[in-house]
This record gives structure tokens, C-alpha cells and sequence, in this order.
């Protein structure tokens, strides 16, 4: 069965880097996009940036270019999620998803990784 | 400021049939892009309800209902049991500089 299994929560600081991981299995890894997804607290939720883990291809949001950075390792099947110079706004639980193929919609959702910025 | 605009609550006794509207723009639903659901219980991840405008993936009642029609979209749940409390969101595709993904801003389902 398809599963995204993402790392432990994150405490950083303001200024510091974090970085998210998302382990897939179940599935062929190279064949479906994976997105990222974040929701603060109480709030909705707002779309990252997705990777194409076949080539490295990247897209991010407008919001985040500059900030974050999307990479795998193909050989352990396994996307991150990288975000730098951290504010206390980026405190949120962080989502990996896998994307259907050619449907642009998330099929699978990992169990999220809470990070929390705080001086 | 959400692309796509959803009412922040809705509410419904059990049994009975509640709504839920998603309006977008001429750069997202009213481009034709399809419109997903998503359902995220208290503490856990969004799980996919309905995806490409009217379709439930396997394993979700058919008490949940999806439609689209020009710039907008809704969740229908009809039948509403208490494990229906949840926060729905729906998703498109935009093609602004918006973002690839866009979300509704989500909308609390209270079952009374």
C-alpha cells in the first residue's frame, strides 16, 4: 500500500533552516509528483511547491521562491523539503503529498511534521 | 486571502443535507480545471474525498457528492453522521501566478 512517512518534529529558530523528510513506499517513487503543504495553526492550508522526483524538476510558490528548497534521493525513495531564514510565521505542521498522475490532484498525504519556530 | 473562497462554517443535524460552496476565477474552476475535496479530521492529515469535480476515490460513502458549474463547485454530504465533523477543503488548479495548487480556505462541518 501507497505510504508517505515523514520525520519528526522541528523546533529552530528564527533565522535558522529546517529540513523535512518524506520517505514514499508502495508505489513506483519516480512516477508521481510529490507537493508540500503547510498549515499553521488553526488555519487552512497553503501549497508549497512540488517535486518531480524522476528528473528533480521543482515549482514552487511565488510566496516561498527564494526561501525553499525541494530535493529526493531516488535511491531511497525519499523527497525533502527544505526551508530557510525561518520566521515565526513559518510555524506550522509541514505536509508531503503524492500527486496522481496527470490529475493535479493529492491522492496520499503523509502524517505531517510539526515544526516550530521560537526564540 | 484564499484563491479559492469557501464559507468559513456550515452546520446540521444528523440525517439531514448540508452544502458546501468553493467560488473561484476565470484562472482556475471557470477555466475548466477540475475541483478536488478534501476532508481533515481533527488532528490528522487531509484525506482526498472527491476528486476531478464528481468522483469518490474507493472507500468513500456514496453520501458524499461533488459538482461544478462555471466559476464554482460544491460538496454536497447528505445523510450527515456524527463522524462527518470534520474541516473540508477544495483544491484547483490556477493557472496565475496565484500558484500551481490552490486551496479554498477551508470550511469547519459542525454535526449538532
Amino acid at each position: 500500500q501507497v505510504q508517505l512517512v515523514q520525520s519528526g518534529a522541528e523546533v529552530k529558530k528564527p533565522g535558522a533552516s529546517v529540513k523535512v523528510s518524506c520517505k514514499a513506499s508502495g508505489y513506483t517513487f519516480g512516477g508521481h509528483y510529490i507537493h508540500w503543504v503547510r498549515q499553521a495553526p488553526g488555519q487552512g492550508l497553503e501549497w508549497m511547491g512540488w517535486i518531480n522526483p524522476n528528473s528533480g524538476d521543482t515549482n514552487y510558490a511565488q510566496k516561498f521562491q527564494g526561501r525553499v528548497t525541494m530535493t529526493r534521493d531516488t535511491s531511497i525513495s525519499t523527497a525533502y523539503m527544505e526551508l530557510s531564514r525561518l520566521r515565526f510565521d513559518d510555524t506550522a505542521v509541514y505536509y508531503c503529498a503524492r500527486e496522481t498522475r496527470g490529475g493535479y490532484y493529492l491522492d496520499y498525504w503523509g502524517q505531517g511534521t510539526p515544526v516550530t519556530v521560537s526564540s | 486571502q484564499s484563491v479559492l473562497t469557501q464559507p468559513p462554517s456550515v452546520s446540521g443535524a444528523p440525517g439531514q443535507r448540508v452544502t458546501i460552496s468553493c467560488t473561484g476565477s476565470s484562472s482556475n474552476i471557470g477555466a475548466g480545471y477540475d475541483v478536488h475535496w478534501y476532508q481533515q479530521l481533527p488532528g490528522t492529515a487531509p484525506k482526498l474525498l472527491i476528486y476531478a469535480n464528481t468522483n469518490r476515490p474507493s472507500g468513500v460513502p456514496d453520501r458524499f457528492s461533488g459538482s461544478k458549474s462555471g466559476t464554482s463547485a460544491s460538496l454536497a454530504i447528505t445523510g450527515l453522521q456524527a463522524e462527518d465533523e470534520a474541516d473540508y477543503y477544495c483544491q484547483s488548479f490556477d493557472s496565475s501566478l496565484s500558484g500551481y495548487v490552490v486551496f479554498g480556505g477551508g470550511t469547519k462541518l459542525t454535526v449538532l
